[in-house]
């Protein structure tokens, strides 16, 4: 059984179009993330999600809407889909201690975006 | 804020050398410091990591690293690489503030050759 399981795993698409990636994990982890790593492999963090709550939110432009209907599932939607949006886009989990951290995140295997 | 840096984006080396990959932080707070791997195709593995404690690391295959809280250094040694070490490797930080929110430097490509 894989652990985060990220699809799809390939997304070919046109400027201006809206499409979604899912992504699940069954290790019964509170916190949830999303990763984008661009063409030269650097990894920003997007948003994350603490038991359906927003947690983190960085510097993403509002056509990225994520939803969490309950804690062992966070997607990702893009709106109006543009050039620089193209990307490797990685899901995480995380068991976060109560405090400080422990830096175990579990990824999926990531779900390659190509705008054309 | 908190920031890593990995010197080198690439680092060619033969089967059964020696390796270090280096890894530079700056934070004005305490930190947490880890590795994590990249086979191709593959999302990340945990690696290792430095949260307290006895500042040299290490993991199940060969690999250790050294907190330097003088250098602000994480560096990554192997004493003996194998073909199957190549891979991309990126160093990260975390700090107090929990969620394990990880920022990430831009990685380092290990490549073995035979």
């Amino acid at each position: 059984d894989t652990a985060v399981s990220q699809t799809p795993k390939y997304l070919v698409t046109q400027m201006g179009n809206d499409k979604s990636i899912k992504c699940e994990q069954n290790l019964g982890h509170d916190t949830m993330y999303w990763y984008k790593q661009d063409s030269k492999k650097f990894l920003k963090i997007m948003f994350s999600y603490n038991n359906k709550e927003l947690i983190i939110n960085e510097t993403v432009p509002n056509r990225f809407s994520p939803k969490s209907p309950d804690k062992a599932h966070l997607n990702l939607h893009i709106n109006s889909l543009e050039l620089g949006d193209s990307a490797v886009y990685f899901c995480a989990s995380s068991q976060v201690p109560r405090a400080g951290a422990d830096g175990e995140l579990f990824f999926g295997e990531g779900s390659r975006l190509t705008v054309l | 804020a908190q920031s890593v840096t990995q010197l080198d984006s690439q680092v060619p080396v033969f089967e059964e050398a020696p390796v270090e990959l280096r890894c530079n932080y700056s934070s004005s707070v305490s930190v947490y410091l880890f590795w994590y791997v990249q086979y191709p195709n593959q999302g990340l593995q945990l690696l290792l990591k430095y949260l307290s404690g006895s500042t040299l690391v290490e993991s199940i295959n060969g690999f250790e690293a050294e907190f330097n809280k003088s250098q602000t250094s994480f560096h990554l040694r192997k004493p003996s690489v194998h073909i199957s070490d190549t891979a991309e490797y990126f160093c990260a930080v975390s700090g107090p503030g929990g969620y394990n929110k990880l920022i990430f430097g831009a990685g380092t490509r290990l490549a073995v050759h035979p």
